[in-house]
């Protein structure tokens, strides 16, 4: 079936250094794969997206990356803050039925 | 603009009680979804809508149905609540099918006893 994997789970950073989530999807028609940070408690908020034809996107610190051939995504945090602590969900909108599915999520926590 | 509205924000239910988690939302948006977040594993669609008079199952439906009669109010109903349906539910919207923001509600903490 049509599925989002992430990876990994979990990751510690030290303050200051990158961190970098990865996902794959399984449907090649996936046309928009949004990022989303949710801290403790709170509703998941988009931090950055991309659709299919384009490769990379930036936003200040943030940016993702897409290869349609491989079907992969990634998140890439730079100059990572202790605010930058949270879990982050990838997603991926499948074209045939309009699903958006997420992946299962990543436990960020930036290391003082 | 209130955005995506979830009512109520905590329920405790009985093994075997049915309730109904009203999500509105005034963006008219096309597409609204229901997910539910379980720890470690993500959020999972449960139902999902692309419009007024249109639904579809996710990837976790039974137990749930929708209904959506107007744009603006997707409601999610558990037929009989069992102590698996406990979770965290978010009702989610956006404009469409080309790749637009998804908006999420503020959530729903349920718990079956």
């Amino acid at each position: 079936g049509e599925n989002v994997e992430q990876h990994p789970s979990t990751l510690s950073v030290q303050e200051g250094d990158s961190a970098v989530i990865k996902c794959t999807y399984s449907d090649s028609a996936s046309n928009y794969f949004p990022w989303y940070k949710q801290e403790l408690g709170k509703r998941p908020q988009l931090i950055i997206d991309i659709r299919s034809n384009v490769g990379e996107k930036k936003d200040q610190r943030i940016a993702v990356t897409l290869n349609k051939t491989a079907k992969h995504f990634s998140l890439h945090i730079t100059e990572t803050q202790p605010e930058d602590s949270a879990v982050y969900f990838c997603a991926a909108r499948m074209n045939r039925d309009d699903k958006i599915i997420f992946g299962k999520g990543t436990r960020l926590h930036i290391l003082p | 603009n209130a955005g995506v509205t979830q009512t109520p924000k905590f329920q405790v239910l009985k093994t075997g009680q049915s309730m109904t988690l009203q999500c509105a939302q005034d963006m008219n948006h096309e597409y609204m979804s229901w997910y539910r977040q379980d720890p470690g594993m993500g959020l999972r669609l449960i139902h999902y809508s692309v419009g007024a008079g249109i639904t579809d199952q996710g990837e976790v439906p039974n137990g749930y149905n929708v209904s959506r009669s107007t744009t603006e109010d997707f409601p999610l109903r558990l037929l009989s609540a069992a102590p698996s349906q406990t979770s965290v539910y978010f009702c989610a919207s956006s404009a469409g099918n080309s790749g637009n923001t998804i908006y999420f509600g503020e959530g729903s903490w349920l718990t079956v006893v």
